[in-house]
């Protein structure tokens, strides 16, 4: 299984840009790299995913290591509204199915 | 579309009775997967269909659980006797297809059993 190792929490300020790190050094070359968050009292939202090249949506960005042992979800500015917890989650190809870790989460500040 | 829909949002029954939650998918959508989600244990799949047929079991707790989605509209997860250790947040997802495609969640119910 490709496991995930993310930081417990980080901390931004408004307007900042947030680069959120995991590691995943057991990744296979299909498994795909899926972020997603949870705000608090709601459901998990996707925010990005890929596979072996950097991905951008109107969300966020995604940097994903040329070994693709290592990503990071990038918000470009961070807004109050983006205070969640943040997982990283490799979607292995022989599975079919996510499996959430303890994920990073977010704190932002005015 | 409105999203994934759950009812109800909100559960309170006491020990033995029965629960039944709902979901409506995305229309379209030919996945389905129940998430449970607590404070010790995370958040964790419980079953998954695809059009409509169980495909993965392995993650419902025991025979209490059972789930069923009778049409591509509409699945059900019910618990029969609950017990207090049942309480947590029920999740519903759905999408296009499985790795490369991404999940839509419905707001969970929210099950306390006393």
């Amino acid at each position: 299984d490709a496991k995930t190792t993310q930081p417990n929490s980080m901390e931004s300020n408004e307007e900042e840009p947030v680069h959120l790190p995991c590691n995943h050094s057991t990744i296979s070359g299909t498994d795909y790299i899926h972020w997603y968050r949870q705000l608090p009292s709601q459901g998990p939202e996707y925010v990005i995913h890929g596979l072996t090249s950097n991905v951008n949506n109107r969300m966020a960005s995604l940097a994903i290591a040329e070994d693709r042992k290592s990503s990071t979800l990038i918000l470009h500015r961070a807004t109050l509204r983006d205070a969640a917890v943040y997982y990283c989650i490799i979607y292995y190809s022989g599975y079919s199915t996510l499996t959430f870790g303890k994920g990073t989460m977010l704190l932002v500040s005015p | 579309d409105a999203g994934v829909i759950q009812s109800p949002r909100h559960e309170v029954t006491e020990m033995g009775q029965e629960v039944t939650l709902r979901c409506k998918p995305i229309s379209g959508h030919d996945y389905l997967f129940w998430y449970r989600q607590t404070m010790m244990r995370g958040l964790e799949l419980l079953i998954y269909f695809n059009n409509n047929v169980p495909i993965d079991d392995s993650g419902m707790p025991e025979d209490r659980f059972s789930a069923k989605m009778p049409n591509a509209s509409f699945s059900t997860l019910k618990i029969q006797p609950s017990e207090p250790r049942d309480s947590a947040v029920y999740f519903c997802a759905s999408s296009l297809g499985l790795d490369s495609y991404e999940q839509y969640f419905g707001p969970g119910t929210r099950l306390t059993v006393t």
